[in-house]
């Protein structure tokens, strides 16, 4: 089955743990994306990817890091910087090559300071 | 600061009826529009992409797009109880990033 896969569904972190989240996609798309979510909000980008090697700061970029050695994976790690990142948080991918800028998601892993 | 406004809701219809959500946006130039929908708990799944001015339909959903007054809307036409959720209205600006800016999205609720 193709499709991006995010694990674990559920995480909770203690104060001053750096945690990562795992985002996987096998549908051969070279820009992938994380969000966050908080409740009754939109979506908000933290990070991006358009090619292997490389990723730019979104929206809210303080408090996280990621890294792309590879196309398939886009690993998110959230640190201890982060002051409040109990949040619903989304990875997606985006098809490339004709005019086409949809992003697809995973199903998402949320994340509880406990 | 570009934004994208949605109502948040809730917009309630009786089961049958046509549901109409609206979204604004504030970057002019903005040229790709997407409708997102989202079950509690769960990950938006996409439901329509529009480019062009215009009506595009599928199925039972049709967006709107009017690019001059800077928004764009979805309708679901014969609403089911099964279409309550919210739907996330969201923008792709004009640079080659392709990033996504995603309104508060508006909750729609279908009565039996």
């Amino acid at each position: 089955d193709g499709g991006i896969t995010q694990s674990p569904k559920y995480l909770f972190r203690k104060e001053g743990q750096n945690v990562t989240l795992s985002c996987e996609q096998n549908l051969n798309h070279d820009a992938m994306y994380w969000y966050r979510q908080d409740p009754g909000q939109g979506l908000r980008l933290i990070y991006y990817s358009q090619i292997v090697n490389d990723f730019q700061k979104g929206d809210i970029a303080e408090g996280y890091s990621v890294s792309r050695e590879k196309k398939e994976s886009f690993p998110l790690t959230v640190t201890s910087a982060q002051k409040n990142p109990t949040a619903f948080y989304l990875c997606a991918s985006r098809e490339t090559g004709t005019r086409t800028d949809t992003q697809y998601f995973g199903p998402g892993t949320r994340l509880t300071v406990l | 600061q570009k934004e994208v406004e949605q109502n948040s809701g809730p917009l309630s219809v009786p089961e049958g009826a046509i549901a109409s959500l609206n979204c604004t946006y504030s970057d002019r130039v903005s040229q790709s529009f997407f409708w997102y929908r989202q079950y509690s708990g769960k990950s938006p799944e996409l439901i329509m992409s529009i480019y062009s001015n215009g009506d595009k339909e599928d199925g039972r959903f049709t967006a709107q797009l009017n690019k001059a007054s800077q928004y764009v809307s979805l309708l679901i036409r014969d609403s089911q109880p099964s279409d309550s959720a919210t739907y996330l209205c969201a923008v792709s600006p004009t640079d080659s990033s392709y990033k996504l800016i995603f309104g508060s999205g508006t909750r729609l609720l279908v009565r039996p």
